[in-house]
């Protein structure tokens, strides 16, 4: 098992560009989420899916589009992209939510300037 | 605001020493919590859960205890080594399909 794997590692964006950020866990988890941490802070939900073709909004949503096409893949999508948005992404997966571990990924860095 | 706090931000420990992270948490109806440990430049990983049914649990070398009087809970982490250096997450989530909310992190340096 893989788990939950991130690409791109690393990426520089500048302002008012687009990209996708790709996620994929081979676990079967129905639970995905996207979370973005700010430097020196906590963890920030930005969206998240209960299930292929189902998902819902986090605590930060804004500037951020997802879509759950297949249970392994949950990608997200920076349209326009603003200093703002400069963070650490990352995924993450469960077997249901709540009260239930979340598996992480690595983890996207990304710049935008 | 966030739901979940930490009581300090940075905590230096000498080697084998225990340490002691706190977490306070104001959702009443929480009823699991989650450590995570986040090496830097790593994804957060899982070091040990509770429910709200119990006041304490046990791991390899680390503690939780949970006190549902005054919403705190608190990781311990016996004999700390360099390894344990790292950002330590504390994690709410309220019953039924809440996800998780994370607090802020404390760090951890171990002194050798």
């Amino acid at each position: 098992n893989a788990g939950v794997t991130q690409t791109p590692k690393f990426r520089i964006l500048k302002i008012g560009q687009s990209m996708t950020l790709q996620c994929t866990q081979d676990m079967n988890h129905n639970y995905m989420y996207w979370y973005r941490q700010d430097p020196g802070m906590g963890l920030k939900l930005i969206y998240y899916s209960v299930g292929a073709g189902i998902t819902d909004k986090g605590e930060v949503p804004n500037g951020y589009n997802v879509s759950r096409s297949t249970t392994e893949d949950f990608p997200l999508r920076l349209e326009l992209a603003a200093p703002s948005q400069t963070s650490v992404y990352f995924c993450a997966s469960s077997i249901g939510t709540g009260a239930y571990e979340q598996y992480f990924g690595p983890g996207t860095r990304l710049t935008v300037t | 605001g966030e739901s979940v706090g930490l009581h300090l931000p940075t905590l230096s420990v000498q080697e084998g020493d225990n340490s002691i992270i706190n977490c306070a948490y104001s959702n009443s109806a929480s009823d699991y919590f989650i450590w995570y440990k986040q090496e830097s430049g790593k994804g957060p990983q899982f070091i040990i859960d509770i429910r709200s049914n119990m006041d304490k649990r046990q791991g390899q070398r680390v503690t939780v205890l949970l006190n549902k009087t005054v919403k705190h809970l608190s990781l311990q982490i016996a004999a700390t080594q360099p390894g344990d250096s790292a950002v330590y997450f504390c994690a709410e989530s309220g019953s039924g399909n809440t996800p998780l909310v994370f607090g802020k992190g404390t760090r951890l340096s171990v002194i050798a």
